[in-house]
């Protein structure tokens, strides 16, 4: 167990919805991290927030937006969903955000039909 | 650009035996690399890292990994290899906070 919690574990929704996506830090890292992994992307950094502040983007669609709120954890929303949005998303955080460990949580397997 | 490449895709070995798992990466400054390991269904455990200093970097569950500047690579090892250790495995690269994964290893441990 990281101590990093993902909920929900699993999504199903249909194309056109959004959704969102919870994560909870490991106590005391202030630093989070959204990943998804795709079949045919592997395994993608999203976005880092950090204390709060968006610090880095990675190929975040513009559908897709995140935030982090002031008790650290943190909300991955997915828009205007299309099939190729399929995939398991992960959370992971770290105590600062810098050349660190990212620990990972168990993800949430979104399935959009 | 910074990349990590695994070139084996899936790799069976038997129960007791010894196994490496390649990983080769690009990156322009010092890299700090990590394995992670991750079970059907679950998430991504750490296995071990290397951030500076000795070049040989143990592990849990008996794994170690040897950085080779020259050779650009970070491979994995484990001398006996146990059913559990099947699984999917991902060499990393941090670049500037944020981890490139290669396309993952997937062991098959026959009994």
């Amino acid at each position: 167990d990281s101590g990093v919690t993902q909920t929900p574990k699993h999504l199903i929704t249909a194309t056109g919805q959004r959704v969102t996506l919870r994560c909870s830090p490991r106590s005391g890292d202030l630093s989070v991290y959204w990943y998804q992994q795709s079949l045919d992307q592997g395994l993608q950094f999203l976005i880092q927030y950090y204390n709060g502040e968006e610090r880095a983007k990675g190929n975040i669609l513009e559908r897709f937006s995140a935030q982090q709120f002031p008790d650290l954890h943190s909300e991955l929303n997915l828009s205007s969903l299309e099939l190729g949005d399929s995939a398991l998303y992960f959370c992971a955080s770290s105590r600062s955000g810098g050349v660190e460990t990212q620990y990972f949580g168990p993800g949430t397997r979104l399935l959009v039909l | 650009a910074q990349s990590v490449t695994q070139p084996d895709i899936h790799i069976t070995v038997s129960e007791g035996a010894s196994l490496e798992l390649r990983c080769n990466y690009s990156y322009g400054a010092t890299p700090y690399l990590f394995w992670y390991v991750q079970s059907p269904g679950q998430g991504l455990q750490l296995l071990l890292k290397y951030f500076s200093g000795d070049t040989l970097v143990q592990g849990i569950k008996g794994f170690e990994a040897e950085f080779k500047r020259s050779q650009s690579s970070f491979n994995l090892r484990k001398p006996s290899v146990h059913w559990s250790d099947a699984a999917e495995y991902f060499c990393a690269v941090d670049n500037t906070d944020k981890l490139i994964f290669g396309t993952g290893t997937r062991l098959q441990v026959f009994p």
